[in-house]
């Protein structure tokens, strides 16, 4: 079967960091997908992970543990537009479709 | 570049109605194309995906289809939707290789089912 799980809210303060776990089980596993979707509209690709370790884009980052069925999305220097959902998401081959997790609700205040 | 059209935006349907969903992309050839359903509250939900033209695999038995009957559309339909056949529609592109994927929604579709 296919299980991905995430907190489902978290709230952070402008300015700090946070960290979005992700722990997955599934029949496959070819690499792991990170996503932003803002209210009402569609998700945006944020990052790919298919090799264990951290890879940093900017101000956010994400890392994989194959081992563990582990991936998480840190974001830096939070700025309120980060406002938004983060969904993680496994795909088990080059051609087979992905398996979302519910996502990440996190909430920037000043 | 590639890009994704939706239409329509938004759309409210009675019970027993049909539907029909389309999507387009430009910028790219023999695109594997995807589509999603966002329930309320819910996680992204795969429901068909194409790797070309006349090839539907269906992810979830339901009362939905999908055909593409050209390289770079494919289509949701319905011939009589349910109240349960609301959520937020999303076709999706996807590309790349063993270690570099990339994957681009459309802007989606929100279908409410009266």
């Amino acid at each position: 079967g296919q299980n991905i799980d995430q907190p489902t809210e978290m709230t952070a303060t402008e300015g700090a960091i946070v960290q979005i776990n992700c722990t997955y089980q599934t029949s496959g596993f070819n690499g792991l997908f990170w996503y932003q979707q803002h209210a009402g509209e569609a998700p945006t690709f944020l990052s790919y992970n298919v090799l264990d370790g951290l890879e940093e884009k900017g101000r956010f980052s994400s890392f994989l543990s194959r081992s563990k069925g582990y991936s998480y999305l840190l974001l830096k220097e939070l700025q309120m537009k980060d406002s938004a959902s983060y969904l993680c998401a496994v795909t088990d081959s080059g051609n087979t479709p992905l398996v979302f997790g519910k996502g990440t609700r996190l909430s920037v205040i000043a | 570049s590639q890009t994704i059209h939706q239409w329509p935006a938004t759309l409210v349907q009675p019970v027993g109605s049909p539907l029909s969903l389309e999507c387009t992309v430009e910028g790219t050839s023999n695109p594997n194309l995807y589509w999603y359903r966002q329930a309320a509250g819910r996680g992204l939900q795969l429901l068909f995906y194409s790797v070309g033209i006349g090839q539907i695999s269906s992810e979830v038995p339901q009362n939905l289809s999908a055909s593409r009957p050209q390289d770079r559309q494919f289509i949701l339909s319905s011939k009589k939707l349910l109240l349960s056949d609301s959520g937020f529609y999303l076709c999706a592109w996807f590309t790349g290789d063993s270690f570099s994927y990339e994957q681009y929604f459309g802007p989606g579709t929100r279908l409410t089912v009266t």
